[in-house]
C-alpha cells in the first residue's frame, strides 16, 4: 500500500493556542481517513474521522480538514491543554475491497507538546 | 466502542525464546488486527486474525515467525517466536467497528 506521512516531526504548543497536525496521503482512492491520539504507554484511541465526500467535520475542540485537490488532511486542536500532549497518528482505508476503516494504513506520527 | 485487554503489558525476553501475547475484547467481533509499532515509530499491520481460519499475514511478515491464532469472536493471541533484539516493539491489537478500529493498551517487547 502507499504511505501515509512518513515522517515525525514535533509540534511545540503553548497551553490556551490552537494546533494544527498536518498529514499528506498519496493514495488518491482512499475514501476514509481517520486521526488516533497514542498517549506514552497507551494504545492509539481514536479521535474524529472523515469520508471522502466531506471537506470538513468538527468535534469537541478538535476540527478535521479534507483537501483532496492536494491529498492533505488536518487535525486542529483548539485551546490545547496540556493533556493533549501525545503523538498523532492519520490513518486511511486504501483497501477498497472491505468495508471503510477495517483495513488502514497508518502515516507516521507528529508529536504534539504543550508546554505550560 | 469495544473494551480491549492484552496480556502480558510489557515483558522482557532473551534472544532465541518466544512469548505469547493475549488480546481479549468484551464483545464479539468479526475481525482483529495485529500490529507491530517500533520505537518512535508508526503502526504496522502484521496480520488480520480469523476466526475459524488461518490469519491472513501482510507483507513482510511469516507465520513461521508470528503464528496467530483464534480461537472464538472474543480472543486470539500472537506468538513472536525465535526473538531477536531487532523484535523489541510494542504489540498492539485491535478490533473493528462499525467504520474504525479500536485498540487495546499494547505489550511493550524488549529482547535482550
Amino acid at each position: 500500500g502507499e504511505n501515509v506521512g512518513l515522517h515525525l516531526p514535533t509540534l511545540s504548543v503553548q497551553e490556551g493556542d490552537n494546533s494544527i497536525i498536518n498529514c499528506a496521503y498519496s493514495n488518491s482512492a482512499s475514501d476514509y481517513f481517520i486521526w488516533y491520539k497514542q498517549e506514552s504507554g497507551k494504545g492509539p484511541q481514536f479521535i474524529i474521522d472523515i469520508r471522502s465526500n466531506m471537506d470538513k467535520r468538527q468535534g469537541q475542540r478538535v476540527t478535521v480538514l479534507l483537501n483532496k485537490t492536494v491529498k492533505h488532511l488536518s487535525l486542529q486542536i483548539a485551546a490545547t491543554q496540556p493533556g493533549d500532549s501525545a503523538v498523532y497518528f492519520c490513518a486511511e482505508n486504501w483497501d477498497l475491497r472491505v468495508h471503510a476503516g477495517n483495513m488502514l494504513t497508518f502515516g507516521g506520527g507528529t508529536r504534539l507538546m504543550v508546554k505550560p | 466502542s469495544a473494551v480491549i485487554s492484552q496480556k502480558p503489558s510489557r515483558d522482557i525476553c532473551q534472544r532465541g525464546t518466544s512469548l505469547t501475547i493475549q488480546c481479549q475484547v468484551d464483545s464479539q467481533v468479526t475481525m482483529m488486527f495485529w500490529y507491530r509499532q517500533q520505537p518512535g515509530q508508526s503502526l504496522t499491520l502484521i496480520a488480520t486474525a480469523n476466526q475459524g481460519s488461518e490469519a491472513t499475514y501482510e507483507s513482510g511478515f511469516v507465520i513461521d515467525k508470528f503464528p496467530i491464532s483464534r480461537p472464538n469472536l472474543t480472543f486470539s493471541t500472537l506468538t513472536v517466536s525465535n526473538m531477536s533484539p531487532e523484535d523489541s516493539s510494542i504489540y498492539l491489537c485491535s478490533v473493528a467497528g462499525a467504520d474504525t478500529q479500536y485498540f487495546g493498551p499494547g505489550t511493550r517487547l524488549t529482547v535482550l
